[in-house]
Parts: structure tokens; sequence; C-alpha cells
């Protein structure tokens, strides 16, 4: 099946710092990945969409500046949170699709605790 | 309007019983629908697609799909505690681009 990997799959960084997470299909060819953030007991709400060779699309209220993606090839996407701040603690999830199908795929997660 | 609504629960049935899971969306367009699984801490899985109105099964699980009614469920027999989890409905909607709106999920409670 389908697989999608994330890294790392828990963080704990200062506040202030950069944090970037990596977002990778492993078996698969993705042509769009999509971050996901969720807090705690709520739903997934959708950050923004990466497409590989061009801009990520980003949700409305979603700071581009501060959440830097980069979709640098077809199996690799990478999510920036610039000068974190404990208000960005939360669970960050990436999710890859084929080109045909448009069923996502979703990585493990990434836990992000900024002090 | 929420454009994918689901009762939070939590839902609890007993172990061994048919668990159902219930989904209503607002875009009538909408061709695509997904059930996933979420554990505790964990990212979602996804359990069922259904594109087509009517049952799909798959193992102990049966998505079904009224599109005129704009529902969308999803039945467990022979539910186990490992089941119990949060059950997220996921609706492809083509007005926002193909991209998947979430509802915000049942807790499904399965007691031994």
């Amino acid at each position: 099946g389908a697989v999608v990997s994330q890294h790392p799959s828990r963080v704990i960084c200062k506040s202030g710092t950069s944090v970037k997470i990596e977002c990778r299909s492993l078996d698969f060819q993705a042509t769009t990945m999509f971050w996901y953030r969720q807090f705690p007991k709520k739903s997934l709400m959708l950050m923004a969409t990466s497409n590989e060779g061009s801009k990520a699309t980003y949700e409305q209220g979603v700071e581009k500046d501060k959440f830097l993606i980069n979709h640098a090839s077809l199996t690799l996407s990478t999510l920036t949170v610039t000068s974190a701040h404990p208000e960005d603690s939360s669970f960050y999830i990436c999710s890859a699709r084929e080109g045909g199908p448009d069923t996502q795929y979703f990585g493990p997660g990434t836990r992000l605790t900024v002090l | 309007q929420k454009e994918v609504e689901q009762n939070s629960g939590p839902l609890s049935v007993p172990e061994g019983a048919i668990a159902s899971l219930n989904c209503t969306y607002s875009d009538r367009g909408s061709q695509s629908f997904f059930w996933y699984r979420q554990y505790s801490g964990k990212s979602p899985e996804l359990i069922m697609s259904i594109y087509s109105n009517g049952d799909k099964e798959d193992g102990r699980f049966t998505a079904q799909l009224n599109k005129a009614s704009q529902y969308v469920s999803l039945l467990i027999r022979d539910s186990q505690p490992s089941d119990s989890a949060t059950y997220l409905c996921a609706v492809n909607m083509s007005w926002r681009g193909n991209k998947l709106v979430f509802g915000a999920g049942t807790i499904l409670r399965v007691k031994s």
C-alpha cells in the first residue's frame, strides 16, 4: 500500500527558533502533498497544498511567510515553521496523493512543542 | 451549516455489536467520500472510500452513500475493542479545488 513517512515524529524547540518537518512518499510519486495541523480533540485543518515544482497554495488565514513549504521532488515536501511560538505547538500531519486517484494517504504526524 | 457534519459522540457499543457512524455534507456536487480512523495521538488511517450510491463492503466495514440525501455512513460489524477510535468522515469538495474537508469526527467506544 501507499506509505508516507514524516520526520521528525516529535520535536521540542525554544520560542523563536525554526523547525523543519519532512514528508516523504515511500512507494509512489506524489504529485500533490497536503499539510494539516490538528489541535487536541479537534479535526484536521488544511494549511496548504503543495505541488511539485510550483509554489504552495495556502488556506485562508495561514501565514505563508511563517509556514514555508517546499515541494522539491515527487517524493519529498518540507514544512518549515519559522520563528516558532508556543501557539504554534500542534500536531502537524502531511498527506500525499498520487496523480490519478484522489485518495490521500497520511504520514504519521509530527508533534511540535514550542517552549 | 458546516460543510461536513458528524455527531461527536461518544458512541458506545458492546463488543460484537454493529456500530453505525453517520455523516452529512453540504456540497451536492461532491463525488468522493472517505472514512478515516484515528487513534489518539496518531494520524488518520484510511478505512474506506466510496464514490457511487449504495453500499461498499470491505471485511467488517460497510460504507453507504446516498447522494440525494447528501449522507454517507460507515457500519462496523462485530465491533471489537480495538475499533475504539475517532472516525473521521472526509469529503472531496470540488468547489474547493478537490481538497478534502473533514468532519469533526465521531468517538467510538467498544466495550468488552
